[in-house]
């Protein structure tokens, strides 16, 4: 069965970085699209960042273009965010999404989510 | 900037029905948006009910359903029950690899 466990979540200062994790199970990351999306305490989700399944093209929220990058390791089945340049408003729970199959544009299954708190 | 619209807010009673609406700040929602649904609880992750519009995901009751009413996209749980209490978002797709979600409905079931 499919399964995202989401790591590399904690607190880092403002200006900092921190790179976080999302180990796939039950399923290739070379046969679907994958996305991350962050929920800031008490708010709404919000898309953050894609990769195609041929990873040929990421997309990123105007919010983070710039500082995050999205990526992927398919020898470790591991879908990566790098984060840069944090700023308090980054503050949230990211989770790693998988897309469904092509031309369903949605997100199939998600992980347990991944803390960030940036925090002087 | 695009923004999607939804309820912040919407009661119904345990075996009602009721309907919650995913707009567009400008322009209407269709089909080539692949509306989704997702519903959740505090503390957890979302849970996906709806894809491409009316498509319910693998074990969702058949009292959530999916449709296009007028210029929005619709969630609509019939036969409501108390476990359906949850945030319920939408979100639409913009094309280019890019998303953008509703602000997500709080609905309360009594």
């Amino acid at each position: 069965q499919v399964q995202l466990v989401e790591s590399g979540g904690g607190v880092v200062q403002p200006g900092g970085s921190l790179r976080l994790s999302c180990a796939a199970s039950g399923f290739s990351l070379t046969n679907y699209g994958m996305r991350w999306v962050r929920q800031a305490p008490g708010k709404g989700l919000e898309w953050v960042a894609s990769i195609r399944r041929d990873g040929s093209k990421n997309n990123y929220a105007d919010s983070v273009k710039g500082r995050f990058t999205i990526s992927r390791d398919t020898s470790k089945n591991t879908l990566h965010l790098q984060m840069n340049s944090l700023r308090p408003e980054d503050t949230a729970v990211y989770y790693c999404a998988k897309g469904g199959t092509t031309g369903t544009c949605y997100f199939d299954y998600w992980g347990q989510g991944s803390l960030v708190t940036v925090s002087s | 900037q695009t923004v999607v619209t939804q309820e912040p807010s919407f009661s119904v009673s345990p075996g009602g029905t009721v309907t919650l609406t995913c707009g567009l700040s400008s322009g209407s929602v269709s089909t080539s948006h692949y509306p989704s649904w997702y519903q959740q609880t505090p503390g957890q992750a979302p849970r996906t009910l709806i894809y491409t519009t009316n498509t319910r995901s693998s074990g969702v009751p058949d009292r959530f359903s999916g449709s296009i009413l007028g210029n929005k996209a619709a969630l609509t749980i019939t036969g409501a029950q108390a476990d359906d209490e949850s945030d319920y978002y939408c979100v639409l797709y913009m094309g280019g690899g890019i998303w953008v979600f509703g602000g997500g409905t709080k609905l309360t079931v009594l």
